[in-house]
């Protein structure tokens, strides 16, 4: 059972490429979601998806697409990166937000140049 | 918008003391998380709260509602305790609001 899955662990861009960021879990869980960690800053949401075909902005959407076309993935894109975009980003998946916690992945350190 | 504030920022214990981490939300919640963030950056979910009391282990997690307040507790705190302890409040539907977290660190 690997959990929730992240791939790349790092990843360097130049500002205007664009990138997606892989998350995967194998649990069944319908809710999945993307945040970013910045120093000196709580966690933020960027998308939420609670099913397959379902999602929704969070806090800081604003340079970030998702899709969720199965259960167990749940991609970040990113179609034109900014240096302000330069963080960490983890994402979670939980079986049931009201009676349960979540599973964090690994996360990925991105630096935009 | 939910504000989230911990205290304190970072705390600097001796092996064995009493630990306690507080949190503090500003609008009404579906639930409270507390979560441990590993030095190597991993995140574990120790704690849902919608109410009451919850232990595990050394740990304990409490929430007031009324207050808007939850602590949590490290009881005979050990070196491999020292993390970043966070704490999320869900409210809003499915949206999680983090407080910036608490550098706990436990000398021996």
């Amino acid at each position: 059972n690997a959990g929730v899955t992240q791939t790349p662990k790092f990843q360097v861009l130049k500002t205007g490429q664009s990138m997606t960021l892989q998350c995967a879990q194998d649990m069944n869980h319908e809710y999945m979601s993307w945040y970013r960690q910045d120093p000196g800053m709580g966690l933020r949401l960027i998308h939420y998806s609670v099913g397959a075909g379902i999602t929704d902005q969070g806090e800081v959407p604003n340079g970030y697409n998702v899709s969720r076309s199965t259960t167990e993935d749940f991609p970040l894109r990113l179609l034109s990166a900014a240096p302000s975009q330069t963080s960490v980003y983890f994402c979670a998946s939980s079986v049931d937000t009201l009676n349960y916690g979540y599973t964090f992945g690994s996360g990925t350190r991105l630096t935009v140049v | 918008k939910n504000e989230v504030e911990q205290s304190p920022q970072n705390l600097t214990a001796q092996e064995g003391e009493f630990i306690t981490i507080n949190c503090s939300y500003s609008v009404g919640i579906s639930a409270l998380h507390w979560l441990q963030q590993h030095p190597g950056g991993g995140i574990v979910s120790l704690f849902m709260l919608s109410s009451g009391k919850k232990k595990h282990g050394r740990l304990i997690a409490t929430i007031n509602i009324q207050e808007k307040h939850s602590s949590l507790h490290i009881t005979a705190s050990h070196p491999r305790d020292s993390a970043v302890y966070i704490c999320a409040v869900k409210w809003g539907g499915n949206k999680l609001v983090f407080g910036a977290g608490t550098i706990l660190r436990v000398k021996s």
